[in-house]
């Protein structure tokens, strides 16, 4: 595998549902990210992890919680979504989160809610 | 507020037909400002990076050039394979922390 990788690629579930997204990035990176992206809207940053210590969280709800076991893995777990959170979520991952670094983006989850 | 704005939303060419993407920025503490593609159902592509006002770059018929203000993509001689949307993103300081702000994009296609 190479680049960054994201499971699944697609997923519905429904609003009482708990499931898990998972990112994987092989580029030795330290930075990982996730964003929406919704339908005629811009990506939306959600949460930042540098050398897997979270240093962002950009009011996102609760119901989305996020994960980074180790520099290589990230999760973003949900439970309780609401149909308005039918997207698709995009992982990233850049050298070390710092100025100008560039981020590479994964095929994103494309989810529904129901 | 930090903003980006991309025009137009959407714009159809013929296959050879030389075109420009406007990005429109105001942000302050500029960092970067970043090009992606992206097809459809997949992930953004990484293009080009620019740091300072005057600076350019290309990539086969694609070329990015910077100002204070605004960016403009160029896409020369265009071909069907170039269909794609289009990203501009800055990178700027926002309260303390590094962030990518990214404009709407621009969808172009481009028919044979």
């Amino acid at each position: 595998e190479t680049g960054v990788t994201q499971t699944p690629r697609h997923l519905v579930m429904g609003m009482t549902n708990k499931k898990s997204l998972k990112c994987e990035q092989h580029l030795g990176h330290n930075a990982m990210y996730w964003y929406k992206q919704s339908a005629k809207k811009p990506l939306e940053l959600m949460f930042v992890y540098n050398f897997k210590e979270q240093t962002e969280n950009n009011s996102v709800p609760s119901r989305f919680s996020p994960e980074c076991p180790n520099s290589s893995h990230l999760f973003l777990h949900l439970h309780t979504l609401q149909p308005e959170d039918s997207a698709l979520y995009l992982c990233a991952s850049s050298q070390t989160g710092l100025e100008a670094d560039t981020q590479y983006f994964g095929p994103g989850t494309r989810l529904t809610v129901l | 507020e930090d903003q980006v704005t991309q025009s137009p939303e959407a714009l159809r060419l013929q296959e050879g037909e030389s075109s420009s993407l406007n990005c429109s920025y105001t942000v302050s503490g500029l960092r970067g400002l970043f090009w992606y593609r992206q097809d459809p159902g997949k992930g953004p592509e990484f293009l080009f990076t620019l740091y300072s006002a005057g600076e350019e770059k290309e990539k086969e018929r694609l070329k990015a050039t910077l100002t204070k203000k605004e960016s403009f993509l160029h896409i020369t001689a265009p071909k069907p394979e170039d269909s794609a949307t289009y990203l501009c993103a800055v990178q700027a300081r926002i309260q303390g922390a590094q962030k990518l702000v990214f404009g709407q994009g621009t969808r172009l296609t481009i028919n044979p």
